[in-house]
């Protein structure tokens, strides 16, 4: 299956701070890629599908300003969010589209702390 | 819209016994079924699917999954339980006449295996 780079795998940062969270296919070209926010003990929440060379559609309640994500590539998906504060923080993680009987292939996820 | 449904939380198993996590699913016409392991702080892998075919489906680490279709079911099961089985599982359809729809992951169940 595809295998999905995604890091950092950890970042602790200061409010106010922006951070950018990389998802790279590495070996499939995805022209979707999504990204999820997972709370503690918690399921997936989708936030965003990332379309490559298009703008991303965003799930209802989640901020386009807040959450910039760029798929400039076939094989890397950007997730920048900006201006942190402590409320942003939580796991997230990306994965690869997929189209009929394949399965979505996920990064390891980035666990975000916000100071 | 399409849903699945994971109606326990938590799953406790002795080690070496037989264990089962529960999926049900809602879907129009043919449905595709993944399931998905989380362990700590990592994304999620994938185990296994049903796309037609036998109803038993095999899948990594000793895993299987049977679709009933009367009964909307794919329960995943393992039939001697080992403490590194310890994780999050995520059951997940897709209806299969549309092949570009993302997958609807269930609310997950953690399963702990007691030594």
């Amino acid at each position: 299956g595809a295998v999905v780079s995604q890091h950092p795998s950890w970042v602790i940062c200061k409010s106010g701070t922006s951070v950018k969270i990389e998802c790279r296919s590495l070996d499939f070209q995805a022209t979707t890629m999504f990204w999820y926010r997972q709370f503690p003990k918690q399921s997936l929440m989708l936030m965003a599908t990332s379309n490559e060379g298009s703008k991303a559609t965003y799930e209802q309640g989640v901020e386009k300003d807040k959450f910039l994500i760029n798929h400039a590539s076939l094989t890397l998906s950007t997730l920048t969010v900006t201006s942190a504060h402590p409320e942003d923080s939580s796991f997230y993680i990306c994965s690869t589209g997929s189209y009929s009987n394949q399965p979505q292939h996920f990064g390891d996820g980035t666990r975000l702390s916000i100071l | 819209a399409q849903s699945v449904a994971q109606p326990e939380d938590q799953v406790n198993v002795a080690e070496g016994n037989p264990l089962t996590v529960k999926c049900t699913y809602s879907v129009s016409g043919n449905p595709y079924l993944f399931w998905y392991v989380q362990y700590p702080n990592r994304g999620l892998q994938f185990l296994l699917k049903y796309i037609t075919g036998d109803n038993l489906v095999k899948g990594s680490y000793g895993f299987e999954a049977e679709f009933n279709k009367s009964q909307t079911s794919f329960h995943l099961k393992k039939p001697s339980a080992l403490v590194s089985d310890s994780a999050l599982y995520f059951c997940a359809v897709r209806p299969s006449n549309f092949g570009n729809e993302k997958l609807t992951f269930g609310t997950g169940t953690r399963l702990t295996i007691i030594p």
